[in-house]
């Protein structure tokens, strides 16, 4: 099936850790987004690409990396610079061109032990 | 900062239509009318989207006002799997734009 997938479901983090979260997709989209969740809240953007080996940053980068090396991944690394990396995570991706709809995988929850 | 304003919550009786309205009185006119849906714990599921015209498909109906400044989602016969957060969002219709979320609207749908 086609579809955007997020691994893992869950991640523990200790304090001083980098961690990358995997985001794949097999819709041949170009474009590619990274959001945060935080509870009872909306999505903030964090990172997006539109294009391979081209991402630009969204209104919370701070804290945060990502790579664009091939079309269908868009790992997001959260480096130890984020002060409260505790949240929900979700990748997105969409078609080229007019009102294409972005579509969502199911995210990832990472937490700090 | 998001372009929307919705209610915070709403109940709907099982069967009944849910009839979830928004508004985007600052609507440009290259701005499409996006609806997504989130299920607890889950990501965002796209609903539906319109520019002007009313917009109708297998999961909900898009009313869009004449002056495009209001929007209402219908979902016709609401089950209890409706419920969840409703998000209206405003987005320019080229360059795979990002979405920008607001608070969404809460639907609780009760047997």
């Amino acid at each position: 099936d086609g579809g955007i997938t997020q691994s893992p479901k869950y991640l523990f983090r200790k304090e001083g850790q980098n961690v990358t979260l995997s985001c794949e997709q097999n819709l041949n989209h170009d474009a590619m987004y990274w959001y945060r969740q935080d509870p009872g809240q909306g999505l903030r953007l964090i990172y997006y690409s539109q294009i391979v080996n081209d991402f630009q940053k969204g209104d919370i980068a701070e804290g945060y990396s990502v790579s664009r090396e091939k079309k269908e991944s868009f790992p997001l690394t959260v480096t130890s610079a984020q002060k409260n990396p505790t949240a929900f995570y979700l990748c997105a991706s969409s078609g080229t061109g007019g009102s294409q709809p972005q579509h969502f995988g199911d995210g990832t929850r990472l937490s700090i032990l | 900062d998001a372009k929307t304003t919705q209610p915070t919550s709403m109940d709907c009786a099982e069967g009944r239509a849910a009839n979830l309205p928004c508004n985007h009185s600052t609507i440009s006119g290259n701005e499409y009318v996006y609806w997504y849906r989130q299920i607890h714990s889950q990501g965002p599921q796209y609903i539906i989207h319109g520019l002007k015209n009313n917009e109708t498909n297998e999961m909900a109906s898009l009313i869009i006002t004449e002056d495009r400044k209001s929007s209402t989602l219908i979902l016709p016969h609401a089950t209890l799997r409706d419920t969840a957060v409703y998000y209206c969002i405003v987005r320019v219709f080229s360059g795979n734009t990002p979405l920008v979320f607001g608070k969404g609207t809460r639907l609780s749908v009760i047997a």
